[in-house]
């Protein structure tokens, strides 16, 4: 079955440091790669996403790319803020018509000033 | 756009009662949602699946008469968890999709079931 991995956290970071949150990932056939943002209270929120091999999605300063031969989706930032301070995931969904989400563990960022 | 929201935000209820949580979209119509339970330190674990107006889909594992999942309209799905016990506790969160065969849900900001 499809599955996500992604590294425990919490990670914490100084300001303007530079962010890296690895996410490796399992599946059968041709996945699309998410990673979602869960800031303190409030709901999961599309972060960014990438349908294909090589594709790069980006968003907010956030950057990650779909690497189908490491099978890989790690997410970056040049420079956190600490408004980043989130719950951060990665997800895979199969393509096929099916909107079945699997998701990877969930890594807690902090950033302090 | 896009919004979901679920209510409660938090409940408590004792062991044996069984406890209603609400999920609407409150700006587009759903034609499908999800329902996820969270534990802690742990990802989120689908759940179900619902299209308005058909049963829902269960995950393996997830015993469909305790959790009974009802979307009556394109706007609104109700989890009930039902006789309800301690290990039941979690947080349920649920997604809505608008279109069939799209990618894209979004998320309510979850509810904190507690049974005590």
């Amino acid at each position: 079955g499809n599955s996500v991995t992604q590294m425990e956290g919490p990670v914490t970071l100084s300001e303007e440091a530079f962010l890296t949150i690895n996410c490796t990932y399992t599946a059968t056939g041709y996945p699309s790669l998410f990673w979602y943002v869960q800031y303190p209270g409030e709901g999961l929120q599309l972060l960014l996403k990438a349908t294909k091999a090589d594709d790069k999605g980006s968003n907010k300063g956030f950057e990650a790319t779909y690497r189908k031969e490491t099978t890989s989706f790690h997410l970056e930032k040049g420079s956190v803020q600490v408004s980043d301070s989130a719950v951060y995931f990665c997800a895979l969904s199969d393509i096929g018509g099916y909107q079945k989400v699997t998701f990877g563990i969930g890594t807690k960022l902090q950033v302090i000033p | 756009g896009a919004v979901v929201s679920q209510h409660p935000s938090r409940v408590i209820c004792k062991s044996g009662t069984s406890v209603k949580i609400e999920c609407r979209s409150l700006d587009f119509q759903a034609t499908t949602m999800f329902w996820y339970r969270q534990f802690p330190k742990q990802s989120l674990m689908l759940m179900a699946t619902s299209n308005e107006g058909s049963k829902a889909t269960y995950e393996q594992g997830v015993e469909k008469d305790k959790f009974l999942i009802n979307h009556a309209s394109l706007t609104l799905s109700t989890l009930t968890v039902t006789s309800a016990h301690p290990e039941d506790s979690s947080f349920y969160i649920c997604s809505a999709s608008p279109l069939v065969q799209s990618y894209e849900q979004y998320f309510g900001p979850g509810t904190r079931l507690t049974v005590t």
